[in-house]
Protein backbone atom coordinates (compact mmCIF):
# COMPACT_ATOMS: atom_id res chain seq x y z
CA UNK A 1 0.00 0.00 0.00
CA UNK A 2 1.75 3.30 -1.24
CA UNK A 3 1.08 5.80 1.73
CA UNK A 4 1.55 9.71 1.69
CA UNK A 5 1.48 10.62 5.22
CA UNK A 6 0.82 14.42 6.57
CA UNK A 7 0.57 16.17 9.99
CA UNK A 8 -3.30 17.25 9.82
CA UNK A 9 -2.40 20.00 12.25
CA UNK A 10 -3.94 22.39 12.57
CA UNK A 11 -1.21 24.18 12.38
CA UNK A 12 -1.55 27.94 12.94
CA UNK A 13 1.25 30.87 12.50
CA UNK A 14 0.87 34.45 13.01
CA UNK A 15 1.06 36.34 10.44
CA UNK A 16 4.63 37.24 8.54
CA UNK A 17 5.56 34.01 10.12
CA UNK A 18 6.83 31.23 8.27
CA UNK A 19 5.06 27.99 7.67
CA UNK A 20 6.87 24.66 7.55
CA UNK A 21 4.47 21.80 5.91
CA UNK A 22 5.97 17.98 6.12
CA UNK A 23 5.08 14.81 4.58
CA UNK A 24 6.48 11.62 3.77
CA UNK A 25 5.95 9.15 1.15
CA UNK A 26 6.66 5.24 1.06
CA UNK A 27 6.85 4.42 -2.24
CA UNK A 28 10.94 4.35 -3.40
CA UNK A 29 9.38 4.36 -6.58
CA UNK A 30 7.69 7.69 -6.64
CA UNK A 31 9.36 10.48 -9.41
CA UNK A 32 7.33 13.65 -8.60
CA UNK A 33 6.10 15.82 -5.73
CA UNK A 34 3.38 18.02 -5.66
CA UNK A 35 1.78 20.81 -3.11
CA UNK A 36 -1.49 21.29 -3.33
CA UNK A 37 -3.50 23.87 -2.02
CA UNK A 38 -7.33 23.08 -1.49
CA UNK A 39 -9.73 25.55 0.27
CA UNK A 40 -12.83 24.69 2.03
CA UNK A 41 -15.13 23.01 -0.59
CA UNK A 42 -12.67 23.85 -3.94
CA UNK A 43 -10.70 22.01 -6.28
CA UNK A 44 -6.90 21.32 -5.42
CA UNK A 45 -4.77 24.20 -6.64
CA UNK A 46 -1.36 23.20 -7.72
CA UNK A 47 1.19 25.59 -5.35
CA UNK A 48 4.38 23.63 -6.64
CA UNK A 49 5.77 20.67 -7.99
CA UNK A 50 9.50 19.19 -7.42
CA UNK A 51 11.25 16.32 -9.13
CA UNK A 52 14.74 16.22 -8.15
CA UNK A 53 16.53 16.42 -4.87
CA UNK A 54 16.90 19.69 -3.08
CA UNK A 55 14.88 23.09 -2.89
CA UNK A 56 12.86 24.39 -5.65
CA UNK A 57 11.80 28.02 -4.72
CA UNK A 58 8.92 29.73 -6.03
CA UNK A 59 7.82 33.43 -4.52
CA UNK A 60 6.88 32.71 -0.91
CA UNK A 61 7.28 29.27 -1.35
CA UNK A 62 9.94 26.81 -1.61
CA UNK A 63 9.89 23.11 -1.70
CA UNK A 64 12.41 21.03 -0.34
CA UNK A 65 12.55 17.08 -1.70
CA UNK A 66 15.30 14.31 0.37
CA UNK A 67 14.31 11.31 -1.63
CA UNK A 68 16.67 8.70 0.38
CA UNK A 69 14.51 10.11 3.57
CA UNK A 70 11.45 9.58 1.65
CA UNK A 71 10.89 13.36 2.54
CA UNK A 72 9.30 16.58 1.16
CA UNK A 73 7.86 19.72 2.54
CA UNK A 74 6.44 23.23 1.58
CA UNK A 75 7.55 26.36 3.42
CA UNK A 76 5.93 29.26 3.35
CA UNK A 77 7.30 32.80 3.88
CA UNK A 78 5.76 36.10 5.26
CA UNK A 79 2.59 34.02 5.22
CA UNK A 80 -0.34 35.83 4.86
CA UNK A 81 -3.98 35.00 6.44
CA UNK A 82 -5.09 34.21 2.32
CA UNK A 83 -2.48 31.21 2.56
CA UNK A 84 -4.67 29.99 5.26
CA UNK A 85 -6.39 26.48 3.81
CA UNK A 86 -5.66 23.05 4.20
CA UNK A 87 -2.33 21.79 2.47
CA UNK A 88 -2.19 18.62 0.66
CA UNK A 89 0.78 16.62 -0.45
CA UNK A 90 0.59 14.49 -3.26
CA UNK A 91 3.02 11.63 -5.20
CA UNK A 92 3.29 10.29 -8.64
CA UNK A 93 4.93 7.61 -9.19
CA UNK A 94 5.15 7.07 -13.49
CA UNK A 95 6.09 4.18 -15.10
CA UNK A 96 5.17 0.44 -15.39
CA UNK A 97 1.41 -0.05 -14.65
CA UNK A 98 1.21 3.16 -13.40
CA UNK A 99 0.11 5.94 -15.53
CA UNK A 100 1.01 8.83 -13.21
CA UNK A 101 -1.76 8.45 -10.83
CA UNK A 102 -1.81 10.99 -7.82
CA UNK A 103 -1.65 9.35 -3.97
CA UNK A 104 -2.86 12.25 -2.04
CA UNK A 105 -1.68 12.78 2.02
CA UNK A 106 -4.48 13.65 4.32
CA UNK A 107 -3.61 17.13 4.27
CA UNK A 108 -2.60 19.95 6.60
CA UNK A 109 -4.97 22.85 7.90
CA UNK A 110 -3.04 25.95 8.35
CA UNK A 111 -4.11 29.11 9.96
CA UNK A 112 -2.35 32.58 9.34
CA UNK A 113 -3.97 34.71 11.90
CA UNK A 114 -3.18 38.42 12.01
CA UNK B 1 -5.55 30.10 -19.07
CA UNK B 2 -7.14 26.90 -20.22
CA UNK B 3 -9.27 24.61 -17.21
CA UNK B 4 -10.90 21.59 -16.82
CA UNK B 5 -14.91 22.56 -16.45
CA UNK B 6 -17.09 19.53 -14.72
CA UNK B 7 -21.17 20.02 -14.93
CA UNK B 8 -22.89 19.60 -12.74
CA UNK B 9 -21.47 21.55 -9.90
CA UNK B 10 -24.18 19.60 -7.67
CA UNK B 11 -26.36 16.70 -8.01
CA UNK B 12 -28.60 15.32 -5.65
CA UNK B 13 -29.94 11.89 -6.55
CA UNK B 14 -31.74 8.96 -4.95
CA UNK B 15 -29.93 5.94 -4.24
CA UNK B 16 -30.32 3.26 -7.22
CA UNK B 17 -30.34 6.48 -9.67
CA UNK B 18 -27.68 6.44 -11.95
CA UNK B 19 -25.55 9.83 -12.37
CA UNK B 20 -23.31 10.80 -15.17
CA UNK B 21 -20.95 13.52 -14.33
CA UNK B 22 -19.36 15.35 -16.93
CA UNK B 23 -16.00 16.94 -17.32
CA UNK B 24 -14.17 18.63 -20.37
CA UNK B 25 -10.59 18.50 -20.04
CA UNK B 26 -7.69 20.91 -21.45
CA UNK B 27 -7.72 20.66 -24.94
CA UNK B 28 -4.28 19.88 -25.21
CA UNK B 29 -4.17 16.97 -22.89
CA UNK B 30 -4.03 13.50 -23.32
CA UNK B 31 -4.46 11.58 -19.75
CA UNK B 32 -7.73 12.05 -18.08
CA UNK B 33 -8.89 11.14 -14.38
CA UNK B 34 -11.45 10.97 -12.17
CA UNK B 35 -11.11 11.19 -8.39
CA UNK B 36 -13.14 11.44 -5.34
CA UNK B 37 -12.83 13.17 -1.83
CA UNK B 38 -15.69 12.12 0.36
CA UNK B 39 -16.34 14.72 3.04
CA UNK B 40 -13.63 15.53 5.62
CA UNK B 41 -11.37 12.26 3.32
CA UNK B 42 -8.57 12.49 1.59
CA UNK B 43 -8.68 12.97 -2.27
CA UNK B 44 -8.45 9.65 -3.98
CA UNK B 45 -7.90 8.10 -7.19
CA UNK B 46 -10.28 6.55 -9.15
CA UNK B 47 -9.42 6.06 -12.60
CA UNK B 48 -7.10 6.97 -15.07
CA UNK B 49 -7.67 7.12 -19.17
CA UNK B 50 -5.58 7.51 -22.10
CA UNK B 51 -5.84 6.33 -25.93
CA UNK B 52 -9.81 5.72 -25.41
CA UNK B 53 -9.38 3.41 -22.32
CA UNK B 54 -9.01 3.15 -18.84
CA UNK B 55 -5.29 2.64 -18.44
CA UNK B 56 -5.33 1.94 -14.31
CA UNK B 57 -8.08 1.88 -11.73
CA UNK B 58 -8.76 1.67 -8.45
CA UNK B 59 -10.33 -0.57 -5.65
CA UNK B 60 -13.15 1.85 -5.59
CA UNK B 61 -13.59 2.16 -9.15
CA UNK B 62 -15.90 -1.43 -9.46
CA UNK B 63 -18.20 -2.27 -11.79
CA UNK B 64 -21.04 0.22 -10.60
CA UNK B 65 -18.21 2.67 -12.13
CA UNK B 66 -17.40 3.61 -15.67
CA UNK B 67 -15.86 6.77 -18.00
CA UNK B 68 -16.26 7.32 -21.29
CA UNK B 69 -15.08 9.88 -24.18
CA UNK B 70 -17.62 10.09 -26.01
CA UNK B 71 -16.44 12.81 -28.62
CA UNK B 72 -13.58 14.84 -28.83
CA UNK B 73 -13.63 16.84 -26.16
CA UNK B 74 -16.58 15.47 -23.33
CA UNK B 75 -15.11 13.00 -20.33
CA UNK B 76 -17.47 11.26 -18.57
CA UNK B 77 -17.94 9.22 -15.23
CA UNK B 78 -21.24 7.05 -14.88
CA UNK B 79 -22.05 5.83 -11.65
CA UNK B 80 -24.66 3.54 -12.72
CA UNK B 81 -26.77 2.80 -9.32
CA UNK B 82 -25.81 4.92 -6.68
CA UNK B 83 -25.26 3.98 -2.84
CA UNK B 84 -25.60 6.25 -0.20
CA UNK B 85 -21.81 5.91 0.36
CA UNK B 86 -20.58 7.47 -3.28
CA UNK B 87 -22.23 10.81 -1.66
CA UNK B 88 -18.77 12.89 -2.34
CA UNK B 89 -17.03 15.67 -4.53
CA UNK B 90 -15.79 13.72 -7.79
CA UNK B 91 -13.23 15.76 -9.58
CA UNK B 92 -12.04 15.23 -13.06
CA UNK B 93 -8.86 16.05 -14.23
CA UNK B 94 -5.98 16.36 -16.77
CA UNK B 95 -2.31 15.92 -17.41
CA UNK B 96 -0.38 16.35 -21.14
CA UNK B 97 1.14 13.39 -19.98
CA UNK B 98 1.93 10.24 -17.45
CA UNK B 99 5.00 11.76 -16.15
CA UNK B 100 6.76 14.96 -15.30
CA UNK B 101 3.32 17.10 -15.85
CA UNK B 102 1.08 18.69 -13.54
CA UNK B 103 -2.32 17.29 -12.94
CA UNK B 104 -4.67 20.07 -13.21
CA UNK B 105 -8.16 19.62 -11.13
CA UNK B 106 -11.60 21.16 -12.56
CA UNK B 107 -13.95 22.72 -9.89
CA UNK B 108 -15.73 19.58 -8.95
CA UNK B 109 -19.03 18.11 -8.87
CA UNK B 110 -20.81 17.61 -5.63
CA UNK B 111 -22.80 14.61 -5.46
CA UNK B 112 -25.29 13.88 -2.65
CA UNK B 113 -27.19 10.98 -2.74
CA UNK B 114 -29.60 10.11 -0.52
Amino acid sequence: QKEVEQNSGPLSVPEGAIASLNCTYSDRGSQSFFWYRQYSGKSPELIMSIYSNGDKEDGRFTAQLNKASQYVSLLIRDSQPSDSATYLCAVRNAGGTSYGKLTFGQGTILTVHP
Amino acid sequence: EPEVTQTPSHQVTQMGQEVILRCVPISNHLYFYWYRQILGQKVEFLVSFYNNEISEKSEIFDDQFSVERPDGSNFTLKIRSTKLEDSAMYFCASSEASSGNTIYFGEGSWLTVV
